[in-house]
């Protein structure tokens, strides 16, 4: 009964494919978010959608698209990856934007997916 | 721009006590987090303060203070699994977390 599920855990690919990385929350969390985090360990956000709805969206490339099918699912495609690609990417949820208002915002982290672009 | 500062390592010996300090400039506050990461695995939140203050919970206690922008975790009678990175995370005006790169807590027997 995991919380906030990742797949795949690792994935390694080459240079200029195309991939995707599911996420999903059973929490009933209204929140989700998409993290990378590089080899010296800073989190940075790339992506917030509160119930299928973006409302963070980082400087961050546009081979790189979140799809938010119901507000339990927020998985991320990637084109033509680089090299650059490869760190861990955590998707995380939290209760949403009453919580966040009142600056309390829990967020709960899946497991990673470690993605290696060879 | 925005900052998080915490030293990079920490070295702490079992049944010990060791504080880890965070200092912040942000846009705007709401409250400051702290998560615990082992190696290979997700973040998983620790504590939460937006008044100053400590609040203690269990062996790890958060202390905050607004008007110099610092925290620190305080962490006691240490066991071996308490090794891990610890993250400084402050929510700024927009509601964003700003993250810390982390404090690797290194315990020794």
């Amino acid at each position: 009964d995991t919380a906030v599920s990742q797949t795949p855990k690792y994935l390694v690919t080459q240079m200029g494919n195309d991939k995707s990385i599911k996420c999903e929350q059973n929490l009933g969390h209204d929140t989700m978010y998409w993290y990378k985090q590089d080899s010296k360990k800073f989190l940075k956000i790339m992506f917030s959608y509160n119930n299928k709805e973006l409302i963070i969206n980082e400087t961050v490339p546009n081979r790189f698209s979140p799809k938010s099918p119901d507000k339990a699912h927020l998985n991320l495609h990637i084109n033509s990856l680089e090299l650059g690609d490869s760190a861990v990417y955590f998707c995380a949820s939290s209760q949403g934007v009453r919580e966040v208002l009142i600056g309390s915002d829990t967020q709960y982290f899946g497991p990673g997916t470690r993605l290696t672009v060879l | 721009g925005q900052n998080i500062d915490q030293p990079t390592e920490m070295t702490a010996t079992e049944g010990a006590i060791v504080q880890i300090n965070c200092t912040y400039q942000t846009s705007g506050f709401n409250g400051l987090f702290w998560y615990q990461q082992h190696a290979g695995e997700a973040p998983t939140f620790l504590s939460y303060n937006v008044l100053d203050g400590l609040e203690e919970k269990g062996r790890f206690s958060s202390f905050l203070s607004r008007s110099k922008g610092y925290s620190y975790l305080l962490l006691k009678e240490l066991q071996m699994k308490d090794s891990a990175s610890y993250l400084c995370a402050v929510m700024d005006s927009n509601y964003q977390l700003i993250w810390g790169a982390g404090t690797k807590l290194i315990i020794k027997p």
